[in-house]
Order: structure tokens, then C-alpha cells, then sequence
């Protein structure tokens, strides 16, 4: 059974401009969420989708933003990039009812 | 608000010696508790997680976890680390409701000396 995958695996953007990140969650599994990951702030949760709908939110401006498609990928989207977005984006499936959520490798962001 | 509470961010062991990688965390209601691996330019894998069915609960590569309400902990042990052990360890909490949502603790960075 494949992994979660996420696409690209690393990505160098500039500052102002706009990126969009793809997740592929394992087969079945409706929930998928997002978080960033920096060595200032840890893993910060972005927000959930369960089944098309954003079900949670962390706390983070609203250049960042996400969807779900019918097909359970997800694509989460940051516009007008800063530096300070430079960071690890990991992305996180699962069955949804709080059970085991199984990450993918991630994506390197960087900005310049 | 829940969160954790990961006591040391850097923990060095001798290969053999125990592991013990300590977490507390703060809520009002019983939680979900995890333990996270990550290696070097991975996402995150899960080692073991809490659930209430029972406090003692072991997980992957020999690691185990004891669940004490009366300590608000969830430490993470194994009996004998090994060379492969070293990682970074994320202790985690999933709020009450139906949200998957996972609150994490700021890490701590497991290095196993030879």
C-alpha cells in the first residue's frame, strides 16, 4: 500500500510570489492535514480536511490556505511568500475518528 | 488548550543504556497521546500511542510509554538504545471531538553514542 505523497519534495520560491503544495493521502483515508515545521516554532498545525471540508484551522494568516478534492488529495497554497515561510511542510492522512494519522516526507520550502 | 511539555531538547545515551525521553502535558479531559519519530529529511512515524485502554502501551522498535494521570506524564522509554535510535523524538496530544488534529511538543533530539 503506497505512503503519503508529497509533492514536489523540495521547492525554492522568492519572496512575493505564490506556491502550491500536492498531497496524495494513503488509499481510503478521508482526513488529511497539514503542518509547518521550522526549528524557531516546531510543528505548527495549518488546518484538516475531512471528506472536502475544512473541519480545523490553526493559527496562521490567511496567505495560507488549503482544499480537498473528491479524491481526498489535498493542495495547500501560500501566497505573497516571506522568508519567514521558509520551512517543512508535512502533510498527514488518516481514517478520520482519531485514527493513526501517517505523515509524508514533506516539502522543503525555501524563500529567497 | 492542550499542549505538551518535552523535557530536555537534546538527550545523549550510550548504545545499551536506557532511553528515557520524558512528556507531560496539560488537559482537562483524558487525551490521545503519541510519540513521533523523525529522522534526518523524513516526515514523521508513528512509535506508539495512548488511547485509554491501558497505561502501560508498547509501540515499534522495542520503545514503550506508560500513561500516569496522578503526573500528567507519558514518557517514552526502551530498555537499550541502539545506534538506529538516534532521531528526534515528538511527543504529541489530539484535542477532544471529531478534529484530527495533532499539538505538538518542540522535540527532543536522541543522539546514541558508540
Amino acid at each position: 500500500k503506497a505512503g503519503v505523497t508529497q509533492t514536489p519534495r523540495y521547492l525554492i520560491k522568492t519572496r512575493g510570489q505564490q506556491v502550491t503544495l500536492s498531497c496524495s493521502p494513503i488509499s481510503g483515508h478521508r482526513s488529511v492535514s497539514w503542518y509547518q515545521q521550522t526549528p524557531g516554532q516546531g510543528l505548527q498545525f495549518l488546518f484538516e480536511y475531512f471528506s472536502e471540508t475544512q473541519r480545523n484551522k490553526g493559527n496562521f494568516p490567511g496567505r495560507f490556505s488549503g482544499r480537498q478534492f473528491s479524491n481526498s488529495r489535498s493542495e495547500m497554497n501560500v501566497s505573497t511568500l516571506e522568508l519567514g515561510d521558509s520551512a517543512l511542510y508535512l502533510c498527514a492522512s488518516s481514517l478520520g475518528g482519531r485514527a493513526n494519522a501517517f505523515f509524508g516526507q514533506g516539502t522543503r520550502l525555501t524563500v529567497v | 488548550a492542550q499542549s505538551v511539555t518535552q523535557l530536555g531538547s537534546h538527550v545523549s545515551v550510550s548504545e545499551g543504556a536506557l532511553v528515557l525521553l520524558r512528556c507531560n502535558y496539560s488537559s482537562s479531559v483524558p487525551p490521545y497521546l503519541f510519540w513521533y519519530v523523525q529522522y534526518p529529511n523524513q516526515g514523521l512515524q508513528l512509535l506508539l500511542k495512548y488511547t485509554s485502554a491501558a497505561t502501560l502501551v508498547k509501540g515499534i522498535n522495542g520503545f514503550e510509554a506508560e500513561f500516569k494521570k496522578s503526573e500528567t506524564s507519558f514518557h517514552l522509554t526502551k530498555p537499550s538504545a541502539h545506534m538506529s535510535d538516534a532521531a528526534e523524538y515528538f511527543c504529541a496530544v489530539s484535542p477532544q471531538g471529531g478534529s484530527e488534529k495533532l499539538v505538538f511538543g518542540k522535540g527532543t533530539k536522541l543522539t546514541v553514542n558508540p
